[in-house]
């Protein structure tokens, strides 16, 4: 089973500035890396596919980067609704793993 | 739109059997593939399966074929069978559709909690 690693574990942030988040894989999943974001009391929503792809109707201020197994997340101007929780999941290999998460708190 | 319900007893006791129905709506059961995927505090996020609209199924190892998960064409409801069960099965269980190429999970519905106890 691969191991999904998230540094930091939680991440301030001030409104307008810019978040980086990153996610280790125990092996290389080459770009088969999605994120989700999670807010309280929610399921998690698909953000990111394919290390780098934005999923339908999420906004460009959210970007994906890396291969292999390094990985982040870039949120480039944070606003009121992306403080939340923020999972990596590689799918590569069966079964399907998920880190164990950053959450980004108002600074 | 696609919707999604979960549903099921919150409360199973250690050694019984866990069972979840997810109503569809908006939508065919039978013309999409499926997951199931819970949430604990202790494991955080973690697959449970899959169900292709072929029929094909697999689950998470770690789960020692505990798992069965089938749809209900006639009810249009996707459903989990856990068996066995300790608290380490306590969580959260969300069922999902299958998206995209990579067949990621797209739409959610909002979870049930099932407490082992």
């Amino acid at each position: 089973e691969i191991m999904m690693t998230q540094s930091p574990v939680t991440l301030s942030v001030s409104p307008g500035e810019r978040a980086t988040l990153s996610c280790r894989a125990s092996q290389s999943v080459s770009s088969d890396l999605a994120w989700f974001q999670q807010k309280p009391g929610q399921a998690p929503r698909l953000l990111i596919y394919g290390a780098s792809t934005r999923a339908t109707a999420i906004p460009a201020r959210f970007s994906g980067s890396g291969s292999g197994t390094e990985f982040t997340l870039t949120i480039s101007s944070l606003q009121s609704e992306d403080f939340a929780v923020y999972y990596c999941q590689q799918y590569n290999n069966w079964p399907r793993t998920f880190g164990h998460g950053t959450k980004v708190e108002i600074k | 739109q696609l919707q999604l319900q979960e549903s099921g007893p919150g409360l199973v006791k250690p050694s019984g059997t866990l069972s979840l129905t997810c109503t569809v709506s908006g939508g065919s059961v039978n013309t999409y593939n499926w997951s199931w995927i819970r949430q604990s505090p202790g494991k955080g996020l973690e697959w449970i399966g899959y169900i292709f609209y072929t029929g094909s199924t697999n689950h998470n190892p770690s789960l020692n074929s505990r798992v069965t998960i089938s749809v209900d064409t006639s009810k249009n409801q996707l459903s989990l069978t856990l068996n066995s069960v300790t608290t380490a099965d306590t969580a959260v269980y969300y069922c999902a559709s299958l998206g995209g190429l990579w067949q990621l999970p797209d739409i959610w519905g909002q979870g049930t909690i099932v407490i082992v106890s």
